[in-house]
């Protein structure tokens, strides 16, 4: 049946805060790293990737940093919006394994008004 | 960029019978296909990986003879839940590797098992 499984770690942010959101990862082989942003009910979207040759990316809104020595991955959002309410994951991927992503457990960001 | 397209989004069945979701690259030829589960409040969990003309890649835990994947189109690749049974209800999600871009997904699809 279904898994007892931990509840997903929630972060609330006042809307046009910035909001940061956070992921460890497990495989010090990934090299390839993807936020995905999921709506209820519905499949994840891309936000935005990085690979382990860089530390920061920017897009639209959105910074990615990575850490290789600690294996953290960090999501900024600035001016945090209420469509950004959403669940936001972190996925890992290895060179050579077709792009087999391994998703993290997941983060649920509350834009408040 | 690249389009998955996911059928159906919504499923109900009785248990004892079985359900074909159907996931469709629509502007790009997808070689290799991920099907994935998502309980509530969980993170996406692989359940195997398929490439076009060749049998599907499954991850440890998963019944390959209950989860039955064929991919014999660059275009399509199907996930039959055989025997459904009240554990099966999930959301199920497809995903295709699109080269030189992020992997695209489908919308998933809620099953429930009555």
């Amino acid at each position: 049946g279904e898994s007892v499984g931990l509840h997903l770690p929630t972060l609330s942010v006042q809307e046009g805060d910035n909001s940061i959101i956070n992921c460890a990862y497990s495989n010090s082989a990934s090299d390839y790293f993807i936020w995905y942003k999921q709506e209820s009910g519905k499949g994840p979207q891309f936000i935005i990737d990085i690979r382990s040759n860089m530390d920061k990316r920017q897009g639209q809104r959105v910074t990615v940093l990575l850490n290789k020595t600690v294996k953290h991955l960090s999501l900024q959002i600035a001016a945090t919006q209420p469509g950004d309410s959403a669940v936001y994951f972190c996925a890992e991927s290895v060179s050579g394994s077709a792009r087999q992503l391994t998703f993290g457990s997941g983060t649920q960001l509350t834009v408040l008004p | 960029g690249a389009v998955v397209s996911q059928h159906p989004s919504r499923v109900i069945c009785k248990s004892g019978t079985s359900v074909k979701i159907e996931c469709r690259s629509l502007d790009f030829q997808a070689t290799t296909m991920f099907w994935y589960r998502q309980f509530p409040k969980q993170s996406l969990m692989l359940m195997a990986t398929s490439n076009e003309g060749s049998k599907a890649t499954y991850e440890q835990g998963v019944e390959k003879d209950k989860f039955l994947i064929n991919h014999a189109s660059l275009t399509l690749s199907t996930l039959t839940v055989t025997s459904a049974h009240p554990e099966d209800s999930s959301f199920y999600i497809c995903s295709a590797r699109v080269s030189g871009s992020p992997n695209a997904f489908g919308s998933g699809t809620r099953l429930t098992v009555v």
